[in-house]
């Protein structure tokens, strides 16, 4: 079936550092694909999509580019600031919405 | 528009009682979704609706959990008996039916607590 893999957090970095984390999925069928945020105590919001294979999703400098031929959809951003601490999750929407395990980052002063 | 509603916040039962969550999703959207989220195993999907109807129940652990949907404006996840693995947030989350993929609207989740 179909599944989503992202890597294992935590993931500390300093103020104005890069950030990636890594996605790939698995599916039958041709998804779009999200990134998901989740502060705490609270539900996930959606940070960005893209729909199609070569679609670069982007909010808040955060930015996501879809491909299809190494089934990946990595998050970036250039300078991460400590207000973007928090769980990412990837996910995709084939016939149903299907998300990986979270990715906790925390950004130090 | 609220968002989805979900209630109650937090929950502390004992276990083997009946636990029952709820859920309103954004008037006109046509998917529900049940997670559950636990730091082992993530967010879980558990369940899913379209128009009212369940598509995938696939993700339900057991038969001590069932969920509903008897109108477009509300949902029930019920567990019965309750047990302390059970212990989890749960979330509900509503979508507009779009053959691309839409963006999935979530409660802000039910913090189950069973001892």
């Amino acid at each position: 079936g179909d599944s989503v893999t992202q890597m294992e957090g935590p993931v500390t970095l300093s103020e104005e550092a890069f950030l990636t984390i890594n996605c790939t999925y698995t599916a039958t069928g041709y998804p779009s694909l999200f990134w998901y945020v989740q502060y705490p105590g609270e539900g996930l919001q959606l940070l960005l999509k893209a729909t199609k294979a070569d679609d670069k999703g982007s909010n808040k400098g955060f930015e996501a580019t879809y491909r299809k031929e190494t089934t990946s959809f990595h998050l970036e951003k250039g300078s991460v600031q400590v207000s973007d601490s928090a769980v990412y999750f990837c996910a995709l929407w084939d016939d149903k919405i299907i998300f990986g395990k979270g990715t906790r980052l925390h950004i130090l002063p | 528009d609220a968002g989805v509603i979900q209630s109650p916040r937090h929950e502390v039962t004992e276990m083997g009682q009946e636990v029952t969550l709820r859920c309103k999703p954004i008037s006109g959207h046509d998917y529900l979704f049940w997670y559950r989220q636990t730091m082992m195993r993530g967010l879980e999907l558990l369940i899913y609706f379209n128009n009212n109807v369940p598509i995938d129940d696939s993700g339900m652990p057991e038969d001590r959990f069932s969920a509903k949907m008897p109108n477009a404006s509300f949902s029930t996840l019920k567990i019965q008996p309750s047990e302390p693995r059970d212990s989890a947030v749960y979330f509900c989350a509503s979508t507009p039916d779009s053959p691309w993929g839409t963006e999935a609207f979530f409660g802000q989740g039910t913090r189950l607590t069973v001892v």
